[in-house]
């Protein structure tokens, strides 16, 4: 069973720019997380997909934009970043729906210069 | 707006201690509770989830309870060692999102 993968590791841009994260969820799993962590602070919830469709969404402005793929892995774009989008952003995947577990990937660590 | 607070932010004790972490919350309406433990800048590890219907979990040397008539969680740490030092944060499952707490840095002292 592969676990929840994210992709970049690290990943450096400049303010203004775009930025697409990736995440593969778990083998069976078609639920699909986004979390931002800013430095010292518990994830703010961003925004889920379920079976290709947002089921829920935080309070994050719409330059915070997803996709989710039949495959169920998914993306999360950012467009105009600013400074203090810089954050680790964690993916969770879930089995039908957020009543279940979540399980975690290991992040994506964006600095926004 | 469910709110979630963890108190102690940090907490140092010696190795071999036995300790107890609080989270408290605002409202009750909750599908389940998880505890994670964060290393310095890494991911977040899964150490127990508690459904709404149950009082407590238990993982080795940790254990849960929940008890959503108070709002309140415990995590217990039993003979702490070193290698359990991190940040450790409740978050609550309510609708389709976690709902998380900031988190109490604990720090085993050798």
């Amino acid at each position: 069973e592969t676990g929840v993968t994210q992709s970049p590791t690290h990943l450096i841009k400049t303010r203004g720019q775009q930025v697409t994260l990736r995440c593969s969820s778990q083998s069976g799993h078609n639920t699909v997380s986004w979390y931002q962590q800013a430095l010292g602070q518990g994830p703010q919830f961003i925004f889920q997909y379920y079976r290709e469709e947002e089921n829920g969404r935080g309070n994050f402005p719409p330059r915070f934009s997803g996709l989710q793929f039949p495959n169920y892995s998914s993306e999360l774009n950012v467009n105009a970043l600013e400074l203090d989008d810089s954050a680790l952003y964690l993916c969770a995947s879930s089995d039908d729906g957020a009543d279940y577990e979540q399980y975690f990937g290991p992040g994506t660590r964006l600095t926004v210069t | 707006k469910q709110e979630v607070t963890q108190i102690p932010a940090a907490l140092s004790v010696p190795e071999g201690e036995n300790l107890v972490l609080n989270c408290s919350f605002t409202d009750s309406a909750i599908y389940n509770l998880q505890w994670f433990r964060q290393d310095p800048g890494k991911g977040l590890t899964s150490l127990l989830l508690i459904q709404s219907s149950q009082r407590e979990q238990t993982s080795g040397r940790l254990n849960a309870s929940l008890d959503k008539s108070s709002g309140r969680s415990t995590l217990y740490i039993a003979a702490s060692q070193p290698g359990d030092s991190a940040t450790y944060l409740c978050a609550l499952g309510s609708n389709y999102q976690l709902i998380w707490g900031a988190g109490t840095k604990l720090i085993i002292k050798p």
